[in-house]
């Protein structure tokens, strides 16, 4: 089946720096990618929607500015934290839309974001 | 807005039993349902995908029913074994299938040897 990677699969970091977080389609194009937060023992809340060329869609309460989006190519989205806080600490996940199967998402592995 | 639940929260049985979990959604209007196995601190692994026009998918020991008009979804595990112990969630996409998906809140099973 189609892969989607993740990395880093786990980063530590001081409060108040940037982590960058990618989302890869391994062996398919996505236009489409979608970023999720899962808070310990909670479920997956969607985060944002990254498309291809253009601006990310954010759902509400979701800050555009803190949670910087780019997908630059049919195959990268990258999440970008800024300036990090405890808050921020999370599992986030990422999964991919196949340009030639749009019903179909494969989810990345997530990366566990630890922010001391 | 869509909104999906999960019930039980949490469930633990004894090995060989079978499992019954349940996935509720308040609008029917869906065009498929999937069901998703999470070990702790991995991704997400599909189990089973049903279209809107489906009642029912199989795969192996895994049954899932879909009842659109009355907004449930159910998982069955067949004689559940110690490896069956994870975390089952259900979601729907939003509008057309392939769409950003709404998520239960999870079901965290434990079958115990």
């Amino acid at each position: 089946g189609a892969v989607v990677s993740q990395h880093p699969s786990r980063v530590i970091c001081k409060s108040g720096t940037s982590v960058k977080i990618e989302c890869r389609s391994l062996d398919f194009q996505a236009t489409t990618m979608f970023w999720y937060r899962q808070f310990p023992k909670q479920s997956l809340m969607l985060m944002a929607t990254s498309n291809e060329g253009s601006k990310a869609t954010y759902e509400q309460g979701v800050e555009k500015d803190k949670f910087l989006i780019n997908h630059a190519s049919l195959t990268l989205s990258t999440l970008t934290v800024t300036s990090a806080h405890p808050e921020d600490s999370s599992f986030y996940i990422c999964s991919a839309r196949d340009l030639a199967d749009t019903d179909t998402q494969y989810f990345g592995p997530g990366t566990r974001l630890t922010v001391l | 807005k869509q909104e999906v639940t999960q019930i039980p929260a949490a469930l633990s049985v004894p090995e060989g039993e079978n499992l019954v979990l349940n996935c509720s959604f308040t609008d029917s209007a869906i065009y498929n349902l999937q069901w998703f196995r999470q070990d702790p601190g991995k991704g997400l692994t599909s189990l089973l995908l049903i279209q809107s026009s489906q009642r029912e998918q199989t795969s192996g020991r895994l049954n899932a029913s879909l009842d659109k008009s009355s907004g449930r979804s159910t998982l069955y595990i067949a004689a559940s074994q110690p490896g069956d112990s994870a975390t089952y969630l259900c979601a729907v996409p939003k509008g057309a299938a392939g769409n950003k998906l709404t998520f239960g809140g999870g079901t965290r099973v434990l079958v115990k040897p």
